[in-house]
């Protein structure tokens, strides 16, 4: 079974430009969770997509924004970028049974750098 | 608010010994810990996981360790060798519905020497 992945691998922009990233989960995974890596602060949650609906979403503004797709593909897109936008941007996904949590499988994430 | 906390950013250890990684919580309406390991250039692969309603998970050479009184858990690696050299998260969830959101902590690089 294929594993989770993203596009692209690596991506430069400029202040003030838009991006969009890409991810295709797992084959039967409904749930697809964007998280964002930079250092010092870990890993931090940005949101859950699950049957083309936001499920859950973390702390961060309004200029970060996603979409699933009926093939539970997803999307998220960062305007205005800024500086402090430069991370690795990570997708997981899972299968999100009726037990509730599970565990994520995570695709290689998208280094992206703003200058 | 740093829920989930490694305080330990990194942590070095001799092959065959064993490697203890640490990970503390504030929120006790976490129920459902996780273990990944990142390697650099790669996602976190998932590693051990464990349910707040048992204290100790064991799979091969890596165990997970609970105590929810003190909202501390651990990661114990034995034998460790060069190959566990990478980032350790721990991540930490509440069950609410079908929600999945993990919140993780910051890391620990561990280094597995000769």
């Amino acid at each position: 079974k294929a594993g989770v992945t993203q596009t692209p691998r690596y991506l430069i922009k400029t202040r003030g430009q838009q991006v969009t990233l890409s991810c295709s989960p797992i084959s039967g995974h409904r749930s697809v969770s964007w998280y964002q890596q930079t250092p010092g602060q870990g890993l931090q949650f940005l949101f859950e997509y699950f049957s083309e609906t936001q499920r859950n979403k973390g702390n961060f503004p309004g200029r970060f924004s996603g979409r699933q797709f009926s093939n539970s593909r997803s999307e998220m897109n960062v305007s205005t970028l800024e500086l402090g936008d430069s991370a690795l941007y990570l997708c997981a996904s899972s299968t999100q049974g009726l037990a509730g949590v599970n565990e994520q499988f995570f695709g290689p994430g998208t280094r992206l750098t703003v200058l | 608010d740093q829920q989930v906390k490694q305080n330990s950013p990194s942590l070095s250890v001799q092959e065959g010994r064993i490697s203890i990684l640490n990970c503390d919580y504030t929120n006790s309406m976490f129920d459902y810990f996780l273990w990944y390991k990142k390697y650099p250039a790669e996602g976190p692969t998932f590693l051990i996981s464990i349910s707040s309603i048992k204290d100790k998970n064991e799979d091969g050479r890596f165990t997970v360790f609970l105590n929810k009184s003190a909202k501390h858990l651990s990661l114990h690696i034995v034998p460790s060798q060069p190959g566990d050299s990478a980032v350790y998260f721990c991540a930490a969830s509440t069950q609410t519905g079908t929600a999945s959101k993990l919140t993780f902590g910051t890391g620990t690089r561990l280094q597995v020497t000769l």
